[in-house]
């Protein structure tokens, strides 16, 4: 059963415009969102987070949205850029009590930046 | 900051011999460390995770005695793939997460892309 899902593959924009990530998940536990961004061969690079106390989450040209009630999240870069080319990972943490905190990951999108 | 290295990064291996791969955390103490495998086009799959100084947690469907996981300092952890196989070749990624006050976010390794043949 996946928790977290991320239901577009692939995502092609031009560059300048917004880019619009989805993700939704299903674990009403789960209270800390992550977007990672993942080049091929190398590993996930953190972007931005989100606790499950907010809405918005905003850094620089990265905006993350979270709708509890939907439980739904997007993350939205605002201008697309070509090296935004890229996979990015929407993942989750639950909220178990144990001091592991693992992370739940979606399946991923690819992102595409037209220049 | 927040800087985690693996090596090697890629490895060609023979079947049924073994494959060490190291995780080390440059910049910070890694309270826990995570490992994780990711077949072409899938998502991240969590192996095991381990905390300093005990034993690994393994997640279910993950052969412990076949991924032996060692977090022996704050800095660095190993999984040994034990007698490998072919259907083992993937990349596997650590991750490290330092805790209060760094955070809960993971900081990830670029990768180890395993081959065996």
């Amino acid at each position: 059963d996946q928790q977290v899902k991320q239901n577009s593959p692939s995502l092609s924009v031009q560059e300048g415009r917004i880019s619009i990530l989805n993700c939704d998940y299903t674990n009403s536990m789960f209270d800390y969102f992550l977007w990672y961004k993942k080049y091929p061969a190398e590993g996930p690079t953190f972007l931005i987070s989100i606790s499950s106390i907010k809405d918005k989450n905003e850094d620089g040209r990265f905006t993350v949205f979270l709708n509890k009630s939907a439980k739904h999240l997007s993350l939205h870069i605002v201008p697309s850029q070509p090296g935004d080319s890229a996979v990015y990972f929407c993942a989750a943490r639950g909220n178990s009590g144990g001091s592991n905190y693992k992370l739940t990951f979606g399946k991923g999108t690819l992102l595409t930046v037209n220049p | 900051g927040a800087v985690v290295s693996q090596h090697p990064s890629w490895v060609i291996c023979k079947s049924g011999t073994s494959v060490k791969i190291e995780c080390r955390s440059l910049d910070f103490q890694a309270t826990t460390m995570f490992w994780y495998r990711q077949f072409p086009k899938q998502s991240l799959m969590l192996m095991a995770t381990s905390n300093e100084g005990s034993k690994a947690t393994y997640e279910q469907g993950v052969e412990k005695d076949k991924f032996l996981i060692n977090h022996a300092s704050l800095t660095l952890s190993t999984l040994t793939v034990t007698s490998a196989h072919p259907e083992d070749s993937s990349f596997y990624i650590c991750s490290a997460r330092g805790g209060v006050p760094r955070g809960y976010e993971q900081y990830f390794g670029p990768g180890t892309r395993l081959t065996v043949t």
